[in-house]
């Protein structure tokens, strides 16, 4: 079973509201990536993180989304103004080396703006 | 920018059968090639995975990578019931990690 635990499962959202959601990845596990999978099962990749740093983000995220790796807390996505087209699973992976190419995926967040 | 198709869309096999999934993808440099399988409300696994040209093994689970035609496939030996999910096909250019996903084909095994 997956050890990347994500929060909240769901999340409903009005137009124009912000959506937060969460990841904790595997323990010892220092690079952590946000993707996002549509209704299609198309993935976009959204950002990257290696401990703190931000290691390569799109666009898209550069605009409305945020994200940060604190220490010592859950890394965090933030939609600021959410749109009906961000309606999508969010998933969050981890993985233990910046060169290991297995990414370990959690559960996602289903977030659905209304 | 990397293009990664997967064919076909959906399938039907009955139990028992060989399952064969197929990934295309467009940058000749990609350095690092996975299936991941994702079952109905969990999270994608990595199944197997591949740096260079050839074929491994891995229980009833091949993958087999042919860079130079741009394609690599999984073939399903013995399908059961419980391989009924949603393969993802994955590849990596580049550095940071990156993966850039198929679309996925949704397999469905029948008793």
């Amino acid at each position: 079973n997956s050890k990347v635990i994500q929060t909240p499962r769901y999340l409903v959202k009005g137009q124009g509201q912000k959506a937060k959601m969460r990841c904790i990845p595997e323990k010892g596990h220092p690079v952590v990536f946000w993707y996002q999978q549509n209704k299609n099962n198309e993935f976009k990749f959204l950002i990257n993180f290696q401990n703190q740093e931000v290691l390569q983000q799109i666009d898209m995220t550069e605009k409305r989304f945020s994200a940060e790796c604190p220490s010592n807390s859950p890394c965090s996505l933030e939609i600021q103004s959410s749109e009906a087209g961000d309606s999508a699973l969010y998933l969050c992976a981890s993985s233990p080396r910046r060169n290991q190419d297995t990414q370990y995926f959690g559960p996602g967040t289903r977030l659905l703006v209304l | 920018q990397q293009k990664v198709q997967q064919s076909p869309e959906s399938l039907i096999v009955p139990e028992g059968a060989m399952t064969s999934l197929n990934c295309t993808f467009s940058d000749s440099a990609s350095q690092y090639f996975a299936w991941y399988r994702q079952h109905s409300g969990k999270a994608p696994k990595a199944l197997m995975s591949i740096f260079s040209n050839g074929e491994k093994e891995e229980g009833r689970f091949t993958i087999h990578l042919n860079k130079a035609s741009l394609h690599f496939s999984l073939h399903i030996r013995d399908s059961q019931p419980s391989d009924s999910a949603l393969y993802l096909c994955a590849v990596r250019s580049g550095s940071f990690n990156k993966l850039t996903f198929g679309a996925g084909t949704r397999l469905a095994v029948c008793p």
